[in-house]
C-alpha cells in the first residue's frame, strides 16, 4: 500500500510569494496533519484537519492555511512568503485525529 | 501549554554501551511517541505508549512512560551503529489533536 505522499519534493520561491503544498494520506485515513519541520529543529505542529474540518492549529500566523479535501488529500498554502518560511514541511496521516501518525518525505522549501 | 524537552540533545556512543534518552513534559498528555528520523529523511514512527507504566520493545530499543512524573525514556541497549539517527519524542495534548515534539537527540554510535 502506498505511504503518504506529498508533492512536490522540492520547491524554491522568492520572498513575498504564495505556495500551495500537496499531500495524499495513507488509504483509509481520515486525519491529516501538517507540520513545519527548521534544520536541526523538531517538527513543530501547524493544522489537523478530520472529515474535512480543522481540528488543531499550531500557533502560525494567518499566512499559513490549509483545507482537506473529500477524498481526504490535504493543501497547505502558505502567503507573503518570508525568508524564515524556508523549511521542511511534512504532512502526516491517521486513521483518527489521536492515532498513531504516519509521515509523508516532506516538500522542502527554500526561500530566496 | 504543552512543552516537551528531551535530554541530551547530543549523544555520542560506542558500540554495545547501554544508555537512556530522556522526554519531560510539561502538562498532562494522554499519549506520548517516538519517532526516529536518519538525516534528510522523514520520521519513522518507533513507539506509542499511552499509559502510565507503559512499556514497549522493538529490538535494541525499549521506550517507557511514566505519567505521574510526565516521563518517557528510551533505552538503547548494546548499541550498534545502524541506530545513529536523531529521535523524537511527542506528546499529544490532552482534548485536542495537537502534537508537540521535543527538540530531538541526534544519536551517533562510533564503531
Amino acid at each position: 500500500d502506498a505511504g503518504v505522499t506529498q508533492s512536490p519534493t522540492h520547491l524554491i520561491k522568492t520572498r513575498g510569494q504564495q505556495v500551495t503544498l500537496r499531500c495524499s494520506p495513507i488509504s483509509g485515513h481520515k486525519s491529516v496533519s501538517w507540520y513545519q519541520q527548521v534544520l536541526g529543529q523538531g517538527p513543530q505542529f501547524i493544522f489537523q484537519y478530520y472529515e474535512k474540518e480543522e481540528r488543531g492549529r499550531g500557533n502560525f500566523p494567518d499566512r499559513f492555511s490549509a483545507r482537506q479535501f473529500p477524498n481526504y488529500s490535504s493543501e497547505l498554502n502558505v502567503n507573503a512568503l518570508l525568508l524564515g518560511d524556508s523549511a521542511l514541511y511534512l504532512c502526516a496521516s491517521s486513521l483518527a485525529g489521536n492515532q498513531p501518525q504516519h509521515f509523508g518525505d516532506g516538500t522542502r522549501l527554500s526561500i530566496l | 501549554e504543552l512543552k516537551v524537552e528531551q535530554n541530551p540533545l547530543f549523544l555520542s556512543m560506542q558500540e554495545g554501551k547501554n544508555y537512556t534518552i530522556y522526554c519531560n513534559y510539561s502538562t498532562t498528555s494522554d499519549r506520548l511517541y517516538w519517532y526516529r528520523q536518519d538525516p534528510g529523511k522523514s520520521l519513522e514512527s518507533l513507539f506509542v505508549l499511552l499509559s502510565n507504566g507503559a512499556v514497549k520493545q522493538e529490538g535494541r530499543l525499549m521506550a517507557s512512560l511514566d505519567t505521574k512524573a510526565r516521563l518517557s525514556t528510551l533505552h538503547i541497549t548494546a548499541a550498534v551503529h545502524d541506530l545513529s539517527a536523531t529521535y523524537f519524542c511527542a506528546g499529544g495534548y490532552s482534548g485536542t489533536y495537537k502534537y508537540i515534539f521535543g527538540t530531538g537527540t541526534r544519536l551517533k554510535v562510533l564503531a
